[in-house]
């Protein structure tokens, strides 16, 4: 069984470019949840994928984009880049909704380190 | 708003003393609680969940929704308990979770 992978491991972007981030859920996960978490912080919710329908979102702007593929497989897209969206982004999957079909445990990522210049 | 609150930011003890991390939120409902780990060098993994009721590496946590608690305990600490805890809750029917600021465990010999 394959776990959750991302793409970059990590990455340097200059203020007010645009990035896009990768996840590959673990195989059988049909949600896809996007974290970001600052230094010294807990992870925050950006938004989530169930069946390449987003259906919850975090308090992020609309420049924090993203999408989820037939193979579930997910984008991060963020737009117009500030210096505090310097973080680790966790992707994390499972299988169904909680409290649905599926498992409320969520699989983490090795997340991909932005640092935005 | 829903809101973990989890006020150490660092707890360090020695090898076989007892250890506990506090977690306190806030919300009216019934919440489904966490408590995730994460190892040096390696990803974000869940370490209990509080409907499963179970001792995961000797490690215990109690609901208490009058207090609107889930401490973490372990009677005897060991060196690989060292890591980063951080308590987490769902709210919803989506399964997003809420983590708060964490705290990083350090067991000493």
């Amino acid at each position: 069984e394959t776990g959750v992978t991302q793409s970059p491991t990590h990455l340097i972007k200059t203020r007010g470019q645009q990035v896009t981030l990768r996840c590959s859920s673990q195989s059988g996960h049909n949600t896809v949840s996007w974290y970001q978490q600052a230094l010294g912080q807990g992870p925050q919710f950006i938004f989530q994928y169930y069946r390449e329908e987003e259906n919850g979102r975090g308090n992020f702007p609309p420049r924090f984009s993203g999408l989820q593929f037939p193979n579930y497989s997910s984008e991060l897209n963020v737009n117009a880049l500030e210096l505090d969206d310097s973080a680790l982004y966790l992707c994390a999957s499972r299988p169904g909704l909680a409290g649905k079909d599926g498992s409320s445990e969520q699989y983490f990522g090795p997340g991909t380190r932005l640092t935005v210049t | 708003a829903q809101r973990v609150t989890q006020p150490e930011k660092l707890l360090s003890v020695f090898k076989g003393a007892p250890v506990e991390l506090k977690c306190n939120y806030s919300y009216s409902g019934s919440p489904e609680l966490f408590w995730y780990v994460q190892y040096s060098r390696q990803r974000l993994q869940l370490l209990l969940r509080h409907i499963s009721r179970e001792s995961i590496k000797g490690f215990t946590a109690d609901l208490n929704k009058g207090e609107t608690s889930f401490h973490l305990k372990k009677p005897f600490a060991q060196e690989e308990d060292s890591a980063m805890y951080y308590c987490a809750l769902i709210t919803d029917s989506w399964g997003k979770l809420q983590f708060g600021a964490g705290t990083q465990v350090v067991v000493t010999p």
